[in-house]
């Protein structure tokens, strides 16, 4: 049960742009769109901010949109603000596993 | 409101057991997915098990064997029966309802030491 590739870091300054890359393989990302992404604060539970590769749950701000091609997924947030400085982790079905969902590794996003 | 309460963390020697339970209100409990993840401290997200509306159960390979999911519809509660407990089972153990996980209890932290 490998967890899908995250970079470790990815940052930008308010108002730019960013976009973060979760990458795995045709078992889970490419063989299916089950991609969700999830923001998580310090010390807090995390939160789902896309599901279904590009869809977004009531109440999360159109900044954040998920795409996918290949095996890599991307989550960008456009027009960045200091609140979206935060952890953000990538999910996904996954056929090579009893358990089915796998996580990546997780991405920390620092507003500058 | 969708609310989800974990509770039943602690303290334990390694080998020893605890059991999770998540009281979730808001929502009709017996019609969804519910699923325990992890994070142990410093670290990621590891999903460790899911429990379909039907009963079927799914284990993450570091935990298949020690851990046991289970609901009770009539008390609108989750558990996590956990056995054998290691060191390295030590994290925030979170409930999460559906998958993806639209909602979240705020965690109960398992600490495995001696």
């Amino acid at each position: 049960q490998s967890a899908l590739t995250q970079p470790a870091s990815v940052s930008g300054s308010p108002g730019q742009s960013i976009t973060i890359s979760c990458t795995g393989t045709s078992s889970d990302v490419g063989g299916y769109n089950y991609v969700s992404w999830y923001q998580q604060h310090p010390g807090k539970a995390p939160k789902l901010m896309i599901y279904e590769v590009s869809n977004r749950p009531s109440g999360v701000p159109d900044r954040f949109s998920g795409s996918k091609s290949g095996n890599t997924a991307s989550l960008t947030i456009s027009g960045l603000q200091s609140e979206d400085e935060a952890d953000y982790y990538c999910s996904s079905y996954t056929s090579s596993s009893t358990l089915l969902f796998v996580f990546g590794t997780g991405t920390k996003v620092t507003v500058l | 409101e969708v609310q989800l309460v974990e509770s039943g963390g602690g303290l334990v020697q390694p080998g020893g057991s605890l059991r999770l339970s998540c009281a979730a209100s808001g929502f009709t409990f017996s019609r969804n997915y519910m699923s325990w993840v992890r994070q142990a401290p410093g670290k990621g997200l590891e999903w460790v098990s899911i429990i379909y509306s039907g009963d079927s159960t799914y284990y993450a390979d570091s935990v298949k064997g020690r851990f046991t999911i289970s609901r009770d519809n009539s008390k609108n509660t989750l558990y996590l029966q956990m056995n054998s407990l290691r060191p390295e089972d030590t994290a925030i153990y979170y409930c999460a309802r559906d998958v993806p996980a639209g909602y979240w209890g705020q965690g109960t932290l398992v600490t495995v030491s001696s």
